[in-house]
C-alpha cells in the first residue's frame, strides 16, 4: 500500500525566511497530493493540493512542487509570518481513494 | 455553518473498559474517515465510508476496534478492552465527494487517555 515519508520532523525559521518542507511517496499511481496545516488543539486544514498532471502550484506565499519520476513533492512557504507557525502535513491519495498522511513537520517561525 | 462536531471533546477511562466516540459530519458529505494522531505523531488511517459502500477497514489496528455510519450520517467508533497505547487523538473527517476531488474537513478531534 501507499506510504509517505516526510522531512523535517521539526524546522525552525526566522520570521521572513522561508520553510521547505518535503514528502516522498511510494505507490506510483497515486495521483492527488494535498497539504494539510493544523493547529494546536484543531483538527487539520486544507491549505494547497497539487495534482498529478501539473508540476507547480502556487496560492500566493504558498506553492507546491511535485516530481512525478522522482515521487516527490514539496511545500514551500515565503516571507514566513508567526502565524505560519503550525504542524503540516503532506498526504497522498490511494487507488481506493483513502488519504495517507505523512508523520508532519512542526514549524516554529520566530519573530 | 457548522463544521465536524465530534464528542466527547475529551475522554479518560480506565484500562479494559469499552468507549464510544462520535462524530457528525457536515449534512450532505458522503464520506466519512476515521483517523488516530498519537501524541507528536502523523495522521493514522483507521476507517473510510463512502455513501453506502462497503467502508474500508483496512486501517482498523485490531478487532478491538470498529466503526458504523448509521443512515449515511453520524458515525461511532467504538474501542472494547481499551489499552494504555489506544490514548491518542482520534480524528473524524468528512468530505462531499471522494478525497481527490473535494477536500477532508476535521473536526477538532476526542483525546482518549486510558488509565
Amino acid at each position: 500500500g501507499e506510504n509517505v515519508e516526510q522531512h523535517p520532523s521539526t524546522l525552525s525559521v526566522q520570521e521572513g525566511d522561508s520553510a521547505v518542507i518535503k514528502c516522498t511517496y511510494s505507490d506510483s499511481a497515486s495521483n492527488y497530493f494535498p497539504w494539510y496545516k493544523q493547529e494546536l488543539g484543531k483538527g487539520p486544514q486544507l491549505i494547497i493540493d497539487i495534482r498529478s498532471n501539473v508540476g507547480e502550484k502556487k496560492d500566493q506565499r504558498i506553492a507546491v512542487t511535485l516530481n512525478k519520476t522522482a515521487k516527490h513533492f514539496s511545500l514551500h512557504i515565503t516571507e514566513t509570518q508567526p502565524e505560519d507557525s503550525a504542524v503540516y502535513f503532506c498526504a497522498a491519495i490511494t487507488d481506493t481513494d483513502k488519504l495517507i498522511f505523512g508523520t508532519g513537520t512542526r514549524l516554529q517561525v520566530f519573530p | 455553518g457548522a463544521g465536524v462536531s465530534q464528542s466527547p471533546s475529551n475522554k479518560v477511562t480506565e484500562k479494559g473498559k469499552d468507549v464510544e466516540l462520535r462524530c457528525d459530519p457536515i449534512s450532505g458529505h458522503t464520506a466519512l474517515y476515521w483517523y488516530r494522531q498519537s501524541l507528536g505523531q502523523g495522521l493514522e488511517f483507521l476507517i473510510y465510508f463512502q455513501g453506502n459502500s462497503a467502508p474500508d477497514k483496512s486501517g482498523l489496528p485490531s478487532d478491538r476496534f470498529s466503526a458504523e455510519r448509521t443512515g449515511g450520517s453520524v458515525s461511532t467508533l467504538t474501542i472494547q478492552r481499551t489499552q494504555q497505547e489506544d490514548s491518542a487523538v482520534y480524528l473524524c473527517a468528512s468530505s462531499l465527494g471522494t478525497g481527490r476531488n473535494s477536500p477532508l474537513h476535521f473536526g477538532n478531534g476526542t483525546r482518549l487517555t486510558v488509565t
